[in-house]
């Protein structure tokens, strides 16, 4: 059964760092771009980062750049993304997606919730 | 980079009605476009790519269509499961692949 697991999400303040994991299973982890999007409270869906099979390839939306950073350890099976300086506007559910070339995002973890708070 | 803007934001209809969301990109995307769903409390999940592709699984009642700009999603009739928010995405090749602000559907 193929499976997505976010985790690493929590409490942080204005300024502080945060790492989120998605591990995955249930499909060959290798052969997919794999993306991030989150969702702040009562609001929509923001995608915030992808990256390619073999990781190569990394693209951001405007106001994470520079901040975040996204990776992937295939031999583990597990995606991450690095979130630094982290701001109260990035509070949000934070998920993890398999992406299909030119086909949208087909499955999603359950996410992991990020409160940047004082 | 590409805007997209869906209408309306929100909608209550009756069970049974047909119900139609539009999304609009800024710039042709071909039809390189995507609809979720995302019921209250739950994560989202995949309605229909490729502007008008079912993902495997959803009703025939779900329906998109559209090309270069402007897309649609259509329920034909609609039922109390259908009650959620729908977003559409667009995935050409130039990031960010960005939703549009959603659509709320409710019950009248």
């Amino acid at each position: 059964e193929m499976q997505l697991v976010e985790s690493g999400g929590g409490l942080v303040q204005p300024g502080g760092s945060l790492r989120l994991s998605c591990a995955a299973s249930g499909f060959t982890f290798n052969g997919y771009w794999m993306t991030w999007v989150r969702q702040a409270p009562g609001k929509g869906l923001e995608w915030v980062a992808n990256i390619n099979q073999v990781g190569s390839e990394k693209n951001y939306v405007d106001s994470v750049k520079s901040r975040f950073t996204i990776s992937r350890d295939n031999a583990k099976n597990l995606l991450y993304l690095q979130m630094n300086t982290v701001r109260v506007e990035d509070t949000a559910i934070y998920y993890c997606a398999r992406e299909r070339v030119m086909a949208g995002s087909d499955y999603w973890g359950q996410g992991t919730l990020v409160t940047v708070s004082s | 980079d590409i805007q997209m803007t869906q209408s309306p934001s929100s909608l209550s209809a009756s069970v049974g009605d047909r119900v139609t969301i539009t999304c609009r990109a800024s710039q042709d995307i071909s039809n390189y476009l995507a609809w979720y769903q995302q019921k209250p409390g739950k994560v989202p999940s995949l309605l229909i790519y490729a502007a008008s592709t079912l993902q495997p699984g959803v009703p025939s009642r779900f329906r998109g269509g559209g090309s270069g700009t402007d897309f649609t999603l259509t329920i034909s009739s609609l039922q109390p499961e259908d009650v959620a928010t729908y977003y559409c995405q667009k995935y050409n090749s130039a990031p960010p692949l960005t939703f549009g602000g959603g659509t709320k559907v409710e019950i009248k």
